[in-house]
């Protein structure tokens, strides 16, 4: 059974660094084909990729927030980790991480997601 | 980036209807094009993948058709529990991105 779980601050300040954790399980990142993404939804609004990392650690980005994210794996812990620098007000949102299975394939399972909500 | 573009942005139905939602993709994604539903406080639900597949457990009377640039889903006949927002989402490549939704609700 396939399972994830993202983790992390409900709450951050303008500027901080937001860090998120996914935890999963019922697939390894090791296995060949295999990738997870993070995905965000706004309040009330459309959802939005934000980055990928692959079985092979290749990693890939949004390119409008690409200078303020970093996405890294932790294959031991069945763990991918997404920062995100500069937090902002309109980076308020639930954020998701999900599987992706084969290098061309869109995300089948998905967390319940964590809601961020950036204010000082 | 592949631009989505989804319409109708809402949609109001009976039940029984037949319901068809469209997606265009800014460019040529081949089959590349999954359909979720997502209910109000949960996480989106993959109905659709590869444009015409359905995903095991997904009731039949979800559909999805198209290729290349333009994409259809339908519901053949809405159900109370359908009411929900759809998403269409291309994968031609990995940076994916998802259509605006469709927000469909009971008349």
């Amino acid at each position: 059974q396939v399972t994830l779980r993202e983790s992390g601050p409900a709450l951050v300040k303008p500027t901080q660094t937001l860090t998120l954790t996914c935890t999963f399980s019922g697939f390894s990142l090791s296995t060949s084909g295999m990738c997870v993404s993070w995905i965000r939804q706004p309040p009330g609004k459309a959802l939005e990729w934000l980055a990928r990392i692959d079985w092979d650690d290749d990693k890939y980005y949004s390119t409008s927030l690409k200078t303020r994210l970093t996405i890294s794996k932790d294959t031991s812990k069945n763990q991918v980790v997404l920062t995100m620098t500069n937090m902002d007000p309109v980076d308020t949102a639930t954020y998701y991480c999900a599987r992706i299975r084969g290098a061309v394939a869109g995300p089948d399972y998905w967390g319940q997601g964590t809601l961020v909500t950036v204010s000082s | 980036d592949i631009q989505m573009t989804q319409s109708p942005s809402s949609l109001s139905a009976s039940v029984g209807d037949r319901v068809t939602i469209t997606c265009q993709a800014s460019q040529d994604i081949s089959n590349y094009l999954n359909w979720y539903q997502q209910k109000p406080g949960k996480a989106p639900k993959l109905l659709i993948y590869d444009a015409s597949n359905l995903e095991t457990g997904v009731p039949s009377r979800f559909s999805g058709s198209g290729s290349g640039t333009d994409f259809t889903f339908t519901i053949s006949s809405l159900q109370p529990e359908d009411i929900a927002t759809y998403y269409c989402q291309q994968y031609d490549n990995p940076s994916i991105t998802f259509g605006q939704g469709t927000r469909l609700e009971i008349k």
